[in-house]
Formats: C-alpha cells, structure tokens, sequence
C-alpha cells in the first residue's frame, strides 16, 4: 500500500503570495490532518478533516484553510505568506477518527517564504 | 490545556548500548494516549510505539520500550541495543482518546546520535 504522499516536496514563495499544498492520504483512510513544524514553534497541529468536514481546527489565523474531497484527498491554503510561514508541513491520514485509528504520516512539503 | 515536555535537546549512545528518552506531560484527563515518534532526515514522523494511559502494562516494541508512570505523568522510552539507524529526532506526543480536540500535542524533540 502507498504511503501518505504530499506534494510538492519544496516549494519557495515570496512575501504576499499564496500557496497550495496537498495531501494524498493512504488508500481507504478517510481522516487527514495537518502539522505545521518550524524550529521555533516545534509541531503544531493546524486542522483535521474527515469526510470533506472540518473536525477540529488548531490555533492559526484565518490565512491558512484547508479542505478535503470526496476521495479523501486534501489541500492546504496559505493566503498573504508571511516570513513566518516557513516550515515544513506534514500531512497524516488515519482509517478513521476513532481511538485505535493511528496516524501515519508524509515526508511533508518544506515552505520557504522569501 | 495538555503541555508535553522533553528537557533533554540532544542525546548520545554508543552502538549497542541502551539509552532512555525522558518525557513529561502535564494534562487533566484519564483516557488519552501517548507516543513516541521518530523523524529521521527524511522527514517522514515515523510511530515508534504507543501506550494507552488505562493500560497499566508498559508497551514495547522490539529493542523499544516505554515506563510509563501515570501519576507522575512520565513516558520514558527506552532504547536497547541502539544501532546507527536509530539515530533520528525523537518526539513525545499525547493525545486525547476521545472527543473532538484528538490531535497530537507533541514535545520539544530529543535528537539522538548514535555513535559508532
């Protein structure tokens, strides 16, 4: 079975952009979530979806959204990037939101904010 | 809110020797989980093992095992037998085992060096 797989792996942006990243989950999950990581912050948990629903939702401003499609796949939105946004985003999948549902994740999408 | 701490940034091993990852946690519920994970250079956050917090029994998983003591709010993980492609950071995370706030809270990190 294929992994998590986010595309792309690297990506650089400039100041006042946007960006989208995505997240194909393993086949057959339903539950996707996102982690911002940065050296500073550490890992910190962005949202999570499960059947095109937003389950949960970290603590960021309404620049960063995301969403999710019917096959389970989803993307992430940055509008107006800042200096700060840079980080690597990982994506994980799970069966489902139950409590023996783990997480596995991708290799993540590396943002360089310019 | 849940706060995972892990006061140790870099650790070292020799090959073949045994080593302990320090974690605490500080949260308010019973029923929750709590983790290790690996992140190599490839990036990918790798699940080395999982504990349940009603299970009193501390899980392992080969050469990796947890002490887990719940009322001190502790979840160490033991390395035996460390071999060069254990070298990785290593993350502590918690999570809620039920409700809608089920997402990882995860530590500072401890980055392990395996030495030859």
């Amino acid at each position: 079975k294929a992994g998590v797989t986010q595309t792309p792996r690297y990506l650089i942006k400039t100041r006042g952009q946007q960006v989208t990243l995505s997240c194909s989950p393993i086949s057959g999950h339903r539950s996707v979530s996102w982690y911002q990581q940065t050296p500073g912050q550490g890992l910190q948990f962005l949202f999570e979806y499960f059947s095109e629903t937003q389950r949960n939702k970290g603590n960021f401003p309404g620049r960063f959204s995301g969403r999710q499609f019917s096959n389970s796949r989803s993307e992430m939105n940055v509008s107006t990037l800042e200096l700060g946004d840079s980080a690597l985003y990982l994506c994980a999948s799970s069966l489902t939101t139950g409590r023996n549902s783990p997480l596995h994740f991708g290799n993540g999408t590396r943002l360089t904010v310019t | 809110a849940q706060t995972v701490t892990q006061s140790q940034p870099e650790m070292s091993v020799q090959e073949a020797e045994t080593v302990t990852l320090s974690c605490t946690y500080d949260t308010s519920e019973s029923d929750y989980y709590l983790f290790w994970y690996k992140q190599p250079p490839s990036r990918q956050m790798i699940l080395v093992i999982r504990q349940e917090a009603y299970k009193q029994q501390n899980a392992t998983e080969n050469r990796f095992s947890v002490n887990f003591q719940k009322a001190a709010k502790s979840f160490s993980l033991k390395i035996s037998d460390s071999q060069l492609g254990d070298a990785a950071m290593y993350f502590c995370a918690y999570r809620l085992s039920s409700g809608s706030a089920r997402q990882l809270t995860f530590g500072s990190g401890t980055q392990l060096t395996v030495l030859p």
